[in-house]
């Protein structure tokens, strides 16, 4: 079944401890996204890979970091949370940059950092 | 499920009536539109796009129309049904590797 998966699901910490929340997809895709939501704001994203060891900046990096060293996986590293990243988190994938359109999201990570 | 958005604008529409879900971009640059539908607890799923050179595209029981005139994008959900019932995002972008801007949502409850 394609899908992408996200964990944690569920993650509750504290300022300042590192955290990863992983992000795998199996259908082969070359574009790779993170997303948070929040009531009011809709989802801005984070950071996004257009391929292998190719990442950029989205609307909202700061805080966050990235990596891309194989296809499938696409981790979020928060080196150290603060309580404003507290969010809905989604990881998303499509085929290649030139089909951004159709985003194939995983189920979400509910972080909260207090 | 997951609370994606607790002020959402809200249309609740019978079961088996049609649904018109609208929104307005700011963006006359544009040259995509997009619609996700959110269910509780899930992730957005794709549903239908169009490009800013068409004011009509139809899928299976949606429609999306395009006014640049005024930016506006509009869904229409054809003989709505309990399981449309969720979150929907329009979301925009330019052409390139330019990233969706999504909008912030409208809640669509189906009655049945």
């Amino acid at each position: 079944e394609a899908q992408v998966t996200q964990n944690p699901r569920y993650l509750i910490t504290v300022t300042g401890k590192k955290l990863t929340v992983t992000c795998s997809q199996n259908m082969n895709h070359e574009y790779m996204s993170w997303y948070r939501q929040d009531p009011g704001l809709g989802l801005r994203q984070i950071y996004y890979s257009m391929n292998v060891e190719v990442t950029d900046k989205g609307d909202v990096p700061e805080g966050y970091k990235v990596s891309r060293k194989e296809k499938r996986n696409f981790p979020l590293i928060l080196e150290s949370p603060s309580p404003n990243q507290t969010s809905l988190y989604f990881c998303a994938c499509s085929f290649s940059s030139g089909s951004i359109n159709e985003q194939f999201f995983g189920p979400g990570t509910r972080l909260t950092v207090l | 499920g997951e609370s994606v958005g607790l002020h959402l604008p809200t249309l609740s529409v019978q079961e088996g009536d049609n649904s018109i879900i609208n929104c307005a971009y700011s963006n006359s640059a544009s040259d995509y539109f997009i619609w996700y539908k959110q269910e509780s607890g899930k992730g957005p799923q794709f549903i239908i796009d169009i490009r800013s050179n068409m004011d009509k595209r139809q899928g299976q029981r949606v429609t999306v129309l395009l006014n640049k005139t005024v930016k506006h994008l509009s869904l229409q959900i054809a003989a709505t049904q309990p399981g449309d019932s969720a979150v929907y995002f329009c979301a925009e972008r330019n052409s390139g590797n330019t990233p969706l801007v999504f909008g912030k949502g409208t809640r669509l409850s189906v009655i049945a």
